[in-house]
């Protein structure tokens, strides 16, 4: 089955500066990879997300890049601020088994230092 | 808000007695599922159900049942014997299964001693 890893587990960063978050998965027929952000004690809430089809999407400060051949995407953040501040988690589709879904990277707590 | 409702917020119980978490959403959804969100762990799949009357075991069901009997409602119970049931719930939808965002409810921490 699918496999994610999430790289780093904790982020810090100047307010202004850029963040990238980077995950992996295992299963070469995923084709679908949302990000979703979570801050504290609240639900997580989809801030990007990337179909296989292409290899970069933007959305003003935040923008993804997906590399199939070596089974990585990331998550860029430029300008940050500190309402960036949250844990942030990848996932991938998984077609594996008897069933397809989502699986979760461990996620990347960033904190923007003001 | 965002269409799924997830009650109570907080929940407390003492260990051996089964406690029910409650999940509704209004966005017409098919698709509902539940997960558990330990720190460290991210979420992990406890239960999916993509039609009423029907559900699947996702990776971590041992301890858990659920029920689908309308497609507004998927509400899951903790038994006494899942092992650590301490921890935040999180409820979702999708209109379909293959390829859609999840959207979530506002979760329940359930806590218990």
């Amino acid at each position: 089955g699918e496999n994610v890893e999430q790289h780093p587990s904790t982020l810090s960063v100047q307010e202004g500066d850029s963040a990238v978050i980077k995950c992996t998965y295992s299963d070469s027929a995923s084709n679908y990879f949302p990000w979703y952000k979570q801050e504290l004690g609240k639900r997580p809430q989809l801030i990007i997300d990337i179909r296989s089809n292409v290899g970069e999407k933007k959305d003003q400060r935040i923008a993804v890049t997906l590399n199939k051949t070596a089974k990585h995407f990331s998550l860029h953040i430029t300008e940050t601020q500190p309402e960036d501040s949250a844990v942030y988690f990848c996932a991938a589709y998984s077609y594996g088994g008897s069933q397809g879904n989502l699986i979760f990277g461990k996620g990347t707590k960033l904190s923007v230092k003001p | 808000d965002g269409g799924i409702t997830q009650s109570p917020k907080y929940l407390f119980r003492k260990e051996g007695q089964n406690v029910t978490l409650s999940c509704e959403q209004n966005l017409n959804h098919d698709a509902m599922y539940w997960y558990r969100q330990d720190p460290g762990q991210g979420l992990r799949l406890i239960y999916y159900s993509q039609i009423v009357n029907d559900f699947q075991k996702g990776d971590i069901a041992e301890g858990y049942s659920v029920s689908r009997e309308k497609k507004e409602s998927f509400p899951l119970t903790v038994t006494s014997a899942q092992k650590n049931p301490t921890a935040f719930y999180l409820c979702a939808s999708t209109p379909t299964r293959v390829n859609s965002p999840l959207h979530f409810g506002n979760g329940t921490r359930l806590t218990v001693t």
